[in-house]
């Protein structure tokens, strides 16, 4: 498995930046790194997705460094309705490389 | 388009009854899966199927049977229900397995209690 690493909880206030940073130390070649969001009681929804350096949408962006061993999710003035767990992927051609972790549960606080 | 649909939503069981959580999607993904997530953690995946008629285990297959008779849909066959499988059971398709673009789309969820 490729596993990752990333921080169990964060707090934030309305109107901040955030960050979620992942460690995947053992990132292969052709792996691409996938963040997702997922509210209570709801599946999983694709953010954003890289290989590396940088890359922006509408939500979000991420920022894989040269060497690729961790990637950071950066959400810009978060609302309250950002409060989810966010869930970092390191996969490429298997199905079993594809690991969620426990994700990292952000509180957005008014 | 619906996406990824799952019924039912909720099902209570009793040990040893079996039943089959149904999953179909509208996107023509060749790349279906199924994941169980207990209270706190993550989603481990049970079965995948990378298109029709061919399917494989994934990290926690025991007590689950999957078949894939159509590009579309792809039941997950709980055998004979135990306690240590009441979980929220979600199914997901995708158009790719290797990136890029190969984000997986994810159904509601099943709840399934078994007491």
């Amino acid at each position: 498995l490729a596993k990752t690493t990333q921080p169990i909880s964060m707090d934030s206030y309305e109107g901040q930046e955030v960050n979620i940073t992942c460690s995947h130390n053992n990132i292969a070649t052709n792996d691409y790194i996938t963040w997702y969001q997922q509210f209570p009681s709801q599946g999983p929804r694709f953010i954003i997705q890289g290989y590396k350096t940088k890359v922006t949408n509408e939500v979000a962006s991420l920022f894989i460094p040269a060497d690729r061993k961790s990637s950071t999710l950066s959400l810009p003035r978060v609302s309250l309705s950002d409060t989810a767990v966010y869930y970092c992927l390191v996969g490429g051609d298997n199905f079993n490389k594809f690991y969620f972790g426990s994700g990292t549960k952000l509180n957005v606080k008014p | 388009n619906a996406g990824v649909t799952q019924t039912p939503k909720f099902q209570v069981l009793k040990t040893g009854q079996s039943m089959t959580l149904q999953c179909a999607q509208d996107m023509n993904h060749e790349y279906m899966s199924w994941y169980r997530q207990d209270p706190g953690m993550g989603l481990r995946l049970i079965h995948y199927s990378v298109g029709a008629g061919i399917t494989d285990q994934g990290e926690v297959p025991n007590g689950y049977n999957v078949s894939r008779s159509t590009t579309e849909d792809f039941p997950l066959r709980l055998l004979s229900a135990a306690p240590s499988q009441t979980s929220v059971y979600f199914c997901a398709s995708s158009l790719r397995l290797a990136g890029p673009d190969n984000e997986q789309f994810f159904g509601p969820g099943t709840r399934l209690t078994v007491l």
